[in-house]
């Protein structure tokens, strides 16, 4: 059976500091891992990772892939309050895009 | 472009009562899902669709049926509802394997 599992499952922090969120997988079929943000309602899109030592930024946010590892993070520097939201780790592993997805982080930034 | 929309929003079932979720993408995407979200938890595949007349099971098919009868639409019938079933249900839809999928704005469900 796929498995995803994100740490930590909760992070409190301050506006300005920098986190680390973390995604391990077990799944057959490596396709790619994908990241979303949910903050109220549906899931937003951040980024999706196939190759192995490729950072992809956007912004304050930057995500890297060790496939040898099966290991994903993401990370968000100068945090804002508009960066507290769950984040979704996810990976696909069949050939119909299918993901499973993790349980989340819950990031808290405080003013 | 709506891009995925979902209806209803919100709704309340009795115990052993049906309903259908609607979910309708504008965007021609051949494949189409349906996640349910439990509190605390990730999301979890129910059914999935590549395109219309082809549906198949995902994690969490029990107790739901599914019907892909055009590309724009792919409801999710709840047959005799039941407390467990009480959850948010996204649907989602992208244009091919290993493509980026959308997500409609949820489905917020509670049996009782």
């Amino acid at each position: 059976e796929d498995k995803v599992v994100q740490s930590p499952l909760s992070l409190v922090v301050h506006e300005g500091d920098t986190v680390t969120l973390n995604c391990s997988y077990e799944v057959t079929n490596f396709r790619s891992l994908l990241w979303y943000k949910q903050e109220k309602k549906a899931p937003t899109f951040l980024f999706m990772l196939t190759s192995s030592g490729i950072e992809k930024k956007s912004g304050r946010l930057s995500s890297i892939l060790d496939k040898k590892e099966l290991f994903s993070i993401l990370n968000i520097t100068a945090t804002q309050t508009g960066d507290s939201a769950v984040y979704l780790c996810a990976v696909e592993a069949t050939s119909y895009g299918k993901l499973t997805f993790g349980q989340g982080t819950i990031l808290t930034v405080h003013p | 472009n709506a891009g995925v929309t979902q209806t209803p929003k919100f709704r309340i079932l009795k115990i052993g009562q049906s309903m259908t979720l609607q979910c309708t993408q504008d965007m021609n995407h051949n494949y189409m899902y349906w996640y349910r979200q439990d509190p605390g938890m990730g999301l979890k595949l129910i059914y999935y669709s590549v395109g219309a007349g082809i549906t198949d099971k995902g994690e969490v098919p029990n107790g739901y049926n599914v019907s892909r009868s055009t590309t724009e639409d792919f409801p999710l019938r709840l047959e005799l509802a039941a407390p467990s079933q009480t959850s948010v249900y996204f649907c989602a839809s992208s244009y091919r394997d290993k493509e980026t999928q959308y997500f409609g704005p949820g489905t917020r469900l509670l049996v009782l």
